[in-house]
Protein backbone atom coordinates (compact mmCIF):
# COMPACT_ATOMS: atom_id res chain seq x y z
CA UNK A 1 0.00 0.00 0.00
CA UNK A 2 0.97 3.69 -1.03
CA UNK A 3 2.37 5.56 2.09
CA UNK A 4 0.03 8.72 0.57
CA UNK A 5 -3.07 7.54 -1.16
CA UNK A 6 -5.10 10.34 -2.82
CA UNK A 7 -8.64 9.87 -4.18
CA UNK A 8 -9.85 9.81 -6.95
CA UNK A 9 -6.92 9.24 -9.54
CA UNK A 10 -9.05 11.01 -11.95
CA UNK A 11 -11.82 13.35 -12.25
CA UNK A 12 -13.73 15.25 -14.56
CA UNK A 13 -16.32 17.59 -13.20
CA UNK A 14 -18.28 20.69 -14.75
CA UNK A 15 -18.02 24.01 -13.56
CA UNK A 16 -20.13 24.76 -10.72
CA UNK A 17 -19.90 21.52 -8.97
CA UNK A 18 -18.33 21.24 -5.39
CA UNK A 19 -15.86 18.67 -5.42
CA UNK A 20 -13.44 17.25 -2.43
CA UNK A 21 -10.25 15.45 -3.05
CA UNK A 22 -8.93 13.08 -0.56
CA UNK A 23 -5.65 12.08 0.56
CA UNK A 24 -4.82 9.90 3.55
CA UNK A 25 -1.15 8.96 4.96
CA UNK A 26 -0.02 6.12 6.72
CA UNK A 27 3.55 7.54 7.27
CA UNK A 28 2.51 8.82 10.96
CA UNK A 29 3.65 12.83 9.80
CA UNK A 30 1.69 15.65 11.24
CA UNK A 31 2.52 17.86 8.77
CA UNK A 32 0.16 17.94 5.41
CA UNK A 33 0.16 20.24 2.38
CA UNK A 34 -2.09 20.31 -1.13
CA UNK A 35 0.03 21.94 -4.19
CA UNK A 36 -1.22 21.84 -7.66
CA UNK A 37 1.05 21.20 -10.70
CA UNK A 38 0.64 23.13 -13.59
CA UNK A 39 2.89 23.32 -16.62
CA UNK A 40 5.35 25.90 -16.72
CA UNK A 41 4.71 26.88 -13.15
CA UNK A 42 5.72 23.69 -11.17
CA UNK A 43 4.12 22.83 -7.88
CA UNK A 44 2.10 25.58 -6.11
CA UNK A 45 1.05 25.38 -2.58
CA UNK A 46 -2.61 25.14 -1.90
CA UNK A 47 -2.83 24.77 1.90
CA UNK A 48 -0.93 22.96 4.37
CA UNK A 49 -1.84 22.13 7.90
CA UNK A 50 1.15 20.71 11.02
CA UNK A 51 -1.60 19.43 12.57
CA UNK A 52 -5.33 18.67 13.30
CA UNK A 53 -5.76 21.90 14.66
CA UNK A 54 -3.86 24.02 12.46
CA UNK A 55 -4.46 25.07 8.86
CA UNK A 56 -2.54 27.86 6.90
CA UNK A 57 -3.55 29.16 3.29
CA UNK A 58 -0.37 28.45 0.79
CA UNK A 59 0.27 30.75 -1.84
CA UNK A 60 -3.44 29.79 -4.29
CA UNK A 61 -6.12 29.38 -1.72
CA UNK A 62 -8.42 31.36 -3.17
CA UNK A 63 -11.62 29.11 -4.80
CA UNK A 64 -10.63 25.88 -2.37
CA UNK A 65 -11.02 25.07 0.92
CA UNK A 66 -9.47 22.03 3.45
CA UNK A 67 -10.21 19.70 6.03
CA UNK A 68 -8.14 18.00 8.55
CA UNK A 69 -10.27 15.34 10.10
CA UNK A 70 -7.77 13.32 11.55
CA UNK A 71 -3.86 13.29 11.60
CA UNK A 72 -3.73 10.93 8.89
CA UNK A 73 -6.53 12.79 6.77
CA UNK A 74 -6.76 16.17 4.83
CA UNK A 75 -9.36 16.74 2.34
CA UNK A 76 -9.20 19.65 -0.06
CA UNK A 77 -12.45 20.80 -1.97
CA UNK A 78 -13.32 23.09 -4.55
CA UNK A 79 -16.54 24.90 -3.56
CA UNK A 80 -17.66 25.75 -7.19
CA UNK A 81 -15.28 24.37 -9.68
CA UNK A 82 -14.41 26.66 -12.62
CA UNK A 83 -11.98 25.26 -15.69
CA UNK A 84 -8.67 27.35 -14.50
CA UNK A 85 -8.92 24.42 -11.41
CA UNK A 86 -7.37 22.19 -13.75
CA UNK A 87 -4.66 20.61 -12.76
CA UNK A 88 -3.00 17.78 -11.41
CA UNK A 89 -3.47 17.96 -7.92
CA UNK A 90 -0.61 16.48 -5.35
CA UNK A 91 -0.75 15.79 -1.53
CA UNK A 92 2.46 15.19 0.25
CA UNK A 93 3.33 14.78 4.24
CA UNK A 94 6.34 15.94 6.17
CA UNK A 95 8.18 15.11 9.19
CA UNK A 96 10.77 17.86 10.34
CA UNK A 97 11.48 15.53 13.20
CA UNK A 98 12.96 12.97 11.09
CA UNK A 99 16.08 14.02 9.35
CA UNK A 100 16.76 11.13 7.37
CA UNK A 101 13.20 11.73 5.75
CA UNK A 102 13.32 15.40 5.34
CA UNK A 103 11.57 16.61 2.25
CA UNK A 104 8.47 15.57 1.41
CA UNK A 105 6.60 12.39 0.69
CA UNK A 106 4.23 13.03 -2.11
CA UNK A 107 1.22 11.11 -3.01
CA UNK A 108 0.30 9.87 -6.68
CA UNK A 109 -1.67 12.71 -7.59
CA UNK A 110 -5.01 13.50 -8.78
CA UNK A 111 -5.81 14.96 -12.32
CA UNK A 112 -9.04 17.05 -12.28
CA UNK A 113 -10.03 18.71 -15.68
CA UNK A 114 -13.10 21.30 -15.43
CA UNK A 115 -15.64 21.53 -18.04
CA UNK B 1 9.76 35.45 0.34
CA UNK B 2 11.57 33.06 -0.75
CA UNK B 3 11.45 31.62 -4.26
CA UNK B 4 13.94 29.38 -6.95
CA UNK B 5 14.36 29.93 -10.25
CA UNK B 6 14.97 27.32 -12.42
CA UNK B 7 16.24 28.70 -15.89
CA UNK B 8 15.80 26.20 -18.21
CA UNK B 9 12.64 24.99 -19.45
CA UNK B 10 13.28 22.13 -21.45
CA UNK B 11 16.28 20.40 -22.31
CA UNK B 12 17.31 17.76 -24.98
CA UNK B 13 20.31 15.81 -24.94
CA UNK B 14 21.82 12.51 -26.38
CA UNK B 15 22.51 9.24 -24.20
CA UNK B 16 25.93 9.77 -22.68
CA UNK B 17 26.02 13.69 -22.86
CA UNK B 18 26.97 15.37 -19.29
CA UNK B 19 23.57 17.23 -18.06
CA UNK B 20 23.74 20.19 -16.05
CA UNK B 21 20.41 21.87 -14.69
CA UNK B 22 20.43 25.24 -13.03
CA UNK B 23 18.39 26.42 -9.37
CA UNK B 24 18.91 29.64 -8.22
CA UNK B 25 16.94 30.19 -5.20
CA UNK B 26 16.49 33.83 -3.13
CA UNK B 27 16.59 33.57 0.68
CA UNK B 28 19.67 34.93 2.61
CA UNK B 29 20.00 32.78 6.13
CA UNK B 30 19.90 28.86 6.57
CA UNK B 31 18.14 26.87 3.58
CA UNK B 32 17.83 23.14 3.23
CA UNK B 33 17.76 22.36 -0.55
CA UNK B 34 16.12 19.74 -2.66
CA UNK B 35 15.61 18.43 -5.88
CA UNK B 36 12.63 16.43 -7.16
CA UNK B 37 12.43 14.12 -10.29
CA UNK B 38 9.05 13.53 -11.91
CA UNK B 39 9.12 10.62 -14.14
CA UNK B 40 6.39 10.72 -16.64
CA UNK B 41 2.98 9.71 -15.23
CA UNK B 42 3.91 9.47 -11.90
CA UNK B 43 4.42 11.58 -8.58
CA UNK B 44 7.34 13.82 -7.26
CA UNK B 45 10.33 11.51 -6.16
CA UNK B 46 13.63 12.89 -3.59
CA UNK B 47 16.52 12.53 -5.48
CA UNK B 48 18.62 14.47 -3.35
CA UNK B 49 18.99 17.11 -0.22
CA UNK B 50 20.93 19.53 0.81
CA UNK B 51 20.84 20.26 4.58
CA UNK B 52 24.68 21.56 5.87
CA UNK B 53 28.12 20.01 5.50
CA UNK B 54 29.55 18.86 2.49
CA UNK B 55 28.46 21.22 -0.32
CA UNK B 56 28.87 18.69 -2.92
CA UNK B 57 25.17 15.95 -2.27
CA UNK B 58 25.45 13.01 -4.02
CA UNK B 59 22.04 11.35 -4.63
CA UNK B 60 19.98 8.73 -6.71
CA UNK B 61 20.88 6.82 -10.14
CA UNK B 62 24.61 9.23 -10.24
CA UNK B 63 23.14 12.51 -9.42
CA UNK B 64 24.71 15.12 -7.37
CA UNK B 65 24.44 18.69 -6.79
CA UNK B 66 26.49 21.43 -5.65
CA UNK B 67 25.80 23.89 -3.10
CA UNK B 68 27.54 27.07 -4.00
CA UNK B 69 25.96 29.70 -0.89
CA UNK B 70 27.98 32.64 -2.26
CA UNK B 71 25.96 32.19 -5.87
CA UNK B 72 22.83 31.22 -4.09
CA UNK B 73 22.61 28.09 -6.51
CA UNK B 74 22.12 24.48 -6.57
CA UNK B 75 22.87 22.64 -9.99
CA UNK B 76 21.88 19.75 -10.75
CA UNK B 77 24.42 17.04 -12.61
CA UNK B 78 25.10 13.77 -13.90
CA UNK B 79 28.36 13.12 -15.82
CA UNK B 80 26.30 10.96 -18.43
CA UNK B 81 22.73 10.41 -18.70
CA UNK B 82 20.79 7.63 -19.72
CA UNK B 83 17.08 7.59 -21.41
CA UNK B 84 15.83 6.49 -18.43
CA UNK B 85 16.53 9.72 -17.33
CA UNK B 86 13.37 11.31 -18.92
CA UNK B 87 11.43 13.51 -16.53
CA UNK B 88 10.69 16.98 -15.13
CA UNK B 89 12.87 17.93 -12.45
CA UNK B 90 12.25 20.32 -9.70
CA UNK B 91 14.50 22.13 -7.89
CA UNK B 92 13.09 23.32 -4.39
CA UNK B 93 13.77 25.49 -1.07
CA UNK B 94 12.78 25.10 2.10
CA UNK B 95 14.40 28.22 4.46
CA UNK B 96 14.97 28.25 8.09
CA UNK B 97 15.76 24.83 10.82
CA UNK B 98 12.38 23.22 10.34
CA UNK B 99 10.32 21.80 7.17
CA UNK B 100 7.38 24.27 6.97
CA UNK B 101 7.03 24.49 3.70
CA UNK B 102 9.26 23.74 0.09
CA UNK B 103 9.24 26.24 -2.43
CA UNK B 104 9.31 24.31 -5.90
CA UNK B 105 10.75 26.02 -9.07
CA UNK B 106 9.22 26.13 -12.33
CA UNK B 107 10.88 22.23 -13.37
CA UNK B 108 13.26 21.44 -16.07
CA UNK B 109 11.80 18.76 -18.98
CA UNK B 110 14.89 16.89 -19.84
CA UNK B 111 14.52 15.05 -22.76
CA UNK B 112 17.19 12.35 -23.99
CA UNK B 113 17.51 11.06 -27.58
CA UNK B 114 18.92 7.46 -27.61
Amino acid sequence: DADVTQTPRNRITKTGKRIMLECSQTKGHDRMYWYRQDPGLGLRLIYYSFDVKDINKGEISDGYSVSRQAQAKFSLSLESAIPNQTALYFCATSDPKNRDNYGYTFGSGTRLTVV
Amino acid sequence: AQSVSQHNHHVILSEAASLELGCNYSYGGTVNLFWYVQYPGQHLQLLLKYFSGDPLVKGIKGFEAEFIKSKFSFNLRKPSVQWSDTAEYFCAVNAGSSASKIIFGSGTRLSIRP
